[in-house]
């Protein structure tokens, strides 16, 4: 079976240092992967995706930059946390049909 | 650009009762995907159920069903005999086809289970 694993869980981290969120996905293949982030109380926001090692799309221009470094990695990152960063962040991969996303457990970042 | 818009942002019902809940897009595709996702408290996304734009048949998972118009793009969701385990925030979401499945989603509505 698949499983997404997302890490760490919980990151509090003061304005101006730098992050790295990882996301591996477990029993598959080639996976389409996506960083979400989520704002306090509001909709998820799609943030970079890849179709595969080292193709990185972004959606929208920010302070993060995403890779992939392996097939089965995507990695967000910051040189630089604003205050504006914080939020709840989702990885996702597109599913063996292709065309669903199931979610991983998600990281709460706080930038204080 | 597509969108999606859920004019409930919370809703109540009570145990073993019936609740939908509404969605609406906006696309000048004909390829597409809906869902519907829940959000525990958790925070967990859980997928609920899809419905592909081509199907008329509304799409069924045991207590959750949709209603799929498309040519008013609408898409609701219906719970069945709701259980405490449902209160959840339920996000609506769209995916062109073909088009590395990005999804988009409405702002959601904050669903409580009440005895």
């Amino acid at each position: 079976s698949q499983t997404i694993h997302q890490w760490p869980a919980t990151l509090v981290q003061p304005v101006g240092s730098p992050l790295s969120l990882e996301c591996t996905v477990e029993g598959t293949s080639n996976p389409n992967l996506y960083w979400y982030r989520q704002a306090a109380g509001r909709g998820l926001q799609l943030l970079f995706y890849s179709v595969g090692i080292g193709q990185i799309s972004s959606e929208v221009p920010q302070n993060l930059s995403a890779s992939r470094p392996q097939d089965r990695q995507f990695i967000l990152s910051s040189k630089k946390l604003l205050l504006s960063d914080s939020g709840f962040y989702l990885c996702a991969w597109n599913g063996l049909a292709g065309f669903e996303q199931y979610f991983g457990p998600g990281t709460r970042l706080t930038v204080t | 650009a597509q969108t999606v818009t859920q004019s409930q942002p919370e809703m109540s019902v009570q145990e073993a009762e019936t609740v939908t809940l509404s969605c609406t897009y906006d696309t000048s595709e004909n390829n597409y995907y809906l869902f519907w996702y829940k959000q525990p408290p958790s925070r967990q996304m859980i997928l609920v159920i899809r419905q592909e734009a081509y199907k008329q048949q509304n799409a069924t998972e045991n207590r959750f069903s949709v209603n799929f118009q498309k040519a008013a793009k609408s898409f609701s969701l219906k719970i069945s005999d709701s259980q405490l385990g449902d209160t959840a925030m339920y996000f609506c979401a769209f995916m062109r086809a073909g088009t590395a499945s990005k999804l988009t989603f409405g702002t959601g509505t904050r669903l409580q289970v009440t005895l």
